[in-house]
């Protein structure tokens, strides 16, 4: 069956640092991986999405690498905030369809 | 443009109670979704609608869970009877053409 891994439930960082998460799938071949955010008590939102044809993607400070050889996904967020602190949920997708991974719980501490 | 809207928001029953809940999505979105999310974990699909038919309903545990979309556009998820491990967020999303998706903020399903 399909599993979907993402890096420490929990990942600090300082302010101004790149936060680099990872996402690693097995057992899947999608045609696209998009990332989402979620607050506490609040849905995901879409961040990005980067297609199997696609290495790189980037919108503001976000920038998503997508390595279907290794099967895995790289997500950064560079000059990190505050208010960057979040979960990050992984999604690779096929046929609108998307398979969410547990999510990485990003700190940015000031 | 309005977001997805999910009513109630909380709700708390007994077990073997039933329960609804209810989702209309963004205006024009023709996909519809339901997924569960457990404390610590990713949304799980429970089932996705095209317009007004039920495509993808394998992970809805069909004994107890039951959805309908009317008209394509607003959809009620129901649950009878309610068991202790249903106790989870429900989330409702909608998408069109395009990939990604919109999701409400969710009901929190406590069953005691």
């Amino acid at each position: 069956s399909q599993k979907i891994e993402q890096n420490s439930e929990a990942l600090n960082i300082q302010e101004g640092k790149t936060a680099t998460l990872t996402c690693n799938y097995t057992n899947y071949s999608p045609a696209y991986l998009q990332w989402y955010r979620q607050d506490p008590g609040r849905g995901p939102v879409f961040l990005l999405l980067i297609r199997e044809n696609e290495k790189e993607k980037r919108k503001e400070r976000l920038k998503v690498t997508f390595d279907t050889t290794l099967k895995q996904s790289l997500f950064h967020i560079t000059a990190s905030q505050p208010a960057d602190s979040a979960t990050y949920l992984c999604a690779p997708g096929s046929a609108r369809q998307l398979t969410f991974g547990s999510g990485t719980q990003l700190t940015v501490l000031p | 443009e309005a977001g997805v809207v999910q009513s109630p928001r909380y709700k708390i029953i007994e077990k073997k109670q039933p329960v609804a809940f209810w989702c209309n999505p963004i205006s024009g979105h023709n996909t519809l979704y339901w997924y569960r999310q457990n404390l610590g974990q990713g949304p799980e699909l429970l089932i996705r609608y095209e317009n007004e038919e039920a495509v993808d309903d394998s992970q809805l545990p069909k004994d107890r869970f039951s959805a309908e979309r009317l008209k394509g556009v607003d959809s009620t998820l129901k649950i009878q009877p309610a068991e202790l491990g249903d106790s989870a967020v429900y989330l409702c999303a909608s998408s069109t053409d395009s990939y990604e998706q919109y999701f409400g903020p969710g009901t929190r399903l406590t069953v005691t």
